[in-house]
């Protein structure tokens, strides 16, 4: 049970271009899900925490509008990153949880970004 | 705040020897910790979790950890170190809503 799943797992992409990434709860219903991003050799960086129907908080440097988050449903939430540039290529991850226990969280594959 | 220090960000082992991975934490308040398992380009894997109960913590994959409140740490063990135990191991503390999570300890097996 509690599976993520993380789509797609490595996209290249040209500059300027959005990016979408899903991420979905296969088998139960996530009311928060996170962002997180990885620079190589580096540990999780949160970006930002989504709630289902409601406006993503972001942490402090995130900049909202490069990295749109749209949580429609209780299973998928969704981060675009807009006009992407060679800077945003990283790893990024998403995680899920299920009812009110944040700190129990289950995470995705991950996405490879690589902006050309 | 809450925060988690790894000691140690590349760990190597033979196969076959004791795996230690050090964790230690700052928490204002009873803290939750966990120790997490990334392969190369996937997500995390959860080890073991700490939520207050045994201090002795026995994970998946023949991991176990300990709470030691009086050192402030959780270190991470494993008596016998296999191949397939190469990986990135992180250590988080959750804070209200959220995990904070160390630097990541790179751990390598030799035959």
């Amino acid at each position: 049970g509690a599976v993520v799943s993380q789509h797609p797992s490595r996209v290249i992409c040209k500059s300027g271009t959005s990016v979408k990434i899903e991420c979905r709860s296969l088998d139960f219903q996530a009311t928060t899900m996170f962002w997180y991003r990885q620079f190589p050799k580096q540990s999780l960086m949160l970006m930002a925490t989504s709630n289902e129907g409601s406006k993503a908080t972001y942490e402090q440097g995130v900049e909202k509008d490069k990295f749109l988050i749209n949580h429609a449903s209780l299973t998928l939430s969704t981060l675009t990153v807009t006009s992407a540039h060679p800077e945003d290529s990283s790893f990024y991850i998403c995680s899920a949880t299920i009812g009110g226990k944040k700190n129990i969280q289950y995470f995705g594959a991950g996405t490879r970004l690589s902006v050309l | 705040a809450q925060s988690v220090t790894q000691l140690g960000s590349h760990v190597s082992v033979s196969e076959g020897a004791l795996v230690l991975l050090r964790c230690n934490y700052s928490s204002s308040v009873p803290p939750y910790l966990f120790w997490y398992v990334q392969y190369p380009n996937q997500g995390l894997q959860l080890l073991l979790k700490y939520t207050s109960a045994a201090t002795l913590v026995k994970g998946i994959n023949g991991f176990e950890a300990e709470f030691k409140k009086s050192e402030t740490s959780f270190h991470l063990t494993k008596p016998s170190a296999h191949m397939s135990d190469a990986a990135e191991y992180f250590c988080a503390v959750s804070d209200t809503d959220k995990l904070i999570f160390g630097t990541g300890t790179r751990l390598q097996v030799f035959p």
